[in-house]
């Protein structure tokens, strides 16, 4: 049973354009999301995460939106570059009791940015 | 800091030998996780550790032991290598009740069985 899911497994995009990168979860007990990147040989690197009191957060190009009702989350990247082509991870956990720290990864998809 | 390391980088074994692979962290993290990655299904978490002398059971844990006898290491054992476990393990460490959740990732160890 797939807890978070990334149903696009590759996304192609120009450089300068909007990269948005979608997630599903259906646990109600997650309360903190997280976007990871990973280039290949070396492992997943923090990108932006959000928590469930709050619906939006930026940082730099990257945006990330969380819908609650929906169980939905999106990345957005604004201006996508080539250096963004990566593979994209959201995950997701509950930061309460015995389930603190441990990390439930969507399948992942693959971020191309054409010059 | 070197951060998260991880030994070796790739490793062939036969079905039924056993191997240790290593993690080791700098950065003084209470908590330390296996997580195995594999194509179409993510990462998913093998073991997990919330210091020195615990260790718990994650999502996979069948096939593979841990121990934590010290803050900075977390070896992960498998006891007797099957082709199932051809993947691509990743070991992870995060300060505890750290209120970012941000975990930090070492650069994997590729192994196949054959």
């Amino acid at each position: 049973d797939q807890q978070v899911k990334q149903n696009s497994p590759s996304l192609s995009v120009q450089e300068g354009r909007i990269s948005i990168l979608n997630c599903d979860y259906t646990n109600s007990m997650f309360d903190y999301f997280l976007w990871y990147k990973k280039y290949p040989a070396e492992g997943p690197t923090f990108l932006i995460s959000i928590s469930s009191i709050k619906d939006k957060n930026e940082d730099g190009r990257f945006t990330v939106f969380l819908n609650k009702s929906a169980k939905h989350l999106s990345l957005h990247i604004v201006p996508s570059q080539p250096g963004d082509s990566a593979v994209y991870f959201c995950a997701a956990s509950r930061t309460g009791g015995t389930s603190y720290g441990k990390l439930t990864f969507g399948q992942g998809t693959i971020l191309t940015v054409h010059p | 800091n070197a951060g998260v390391t991880q030994t070796p980088k790739f490793q062939v074994l036969k079905t039924g030998q056993s191997m240790t692979l290593q993690c080791a962290q700098d950065m003084n993290h209470e908590y330390m996780s296996w997580y195995r990655q594999d194509p179409g299904m993510g990462l998913r978490l093998i073991h997990y550790s919330v210091g020195a002398g615990i260790t718990d059971q994650g999502e996979v844990p069948n096939g593979y032991n841990v121990s934590r006898s010290t803050t900075e290491d977390f070896p992960l054992r498998l006891l007797s290598a099957a082709p199932s476990q051809t993947s691509v393990y990743f070991c992870a460490s995060r300060k505890y009740r750290d209120s970012q959740e941000t975990q930090y990732f070492g650069p994997g160890t590729r192994l196949l069985v054959l």
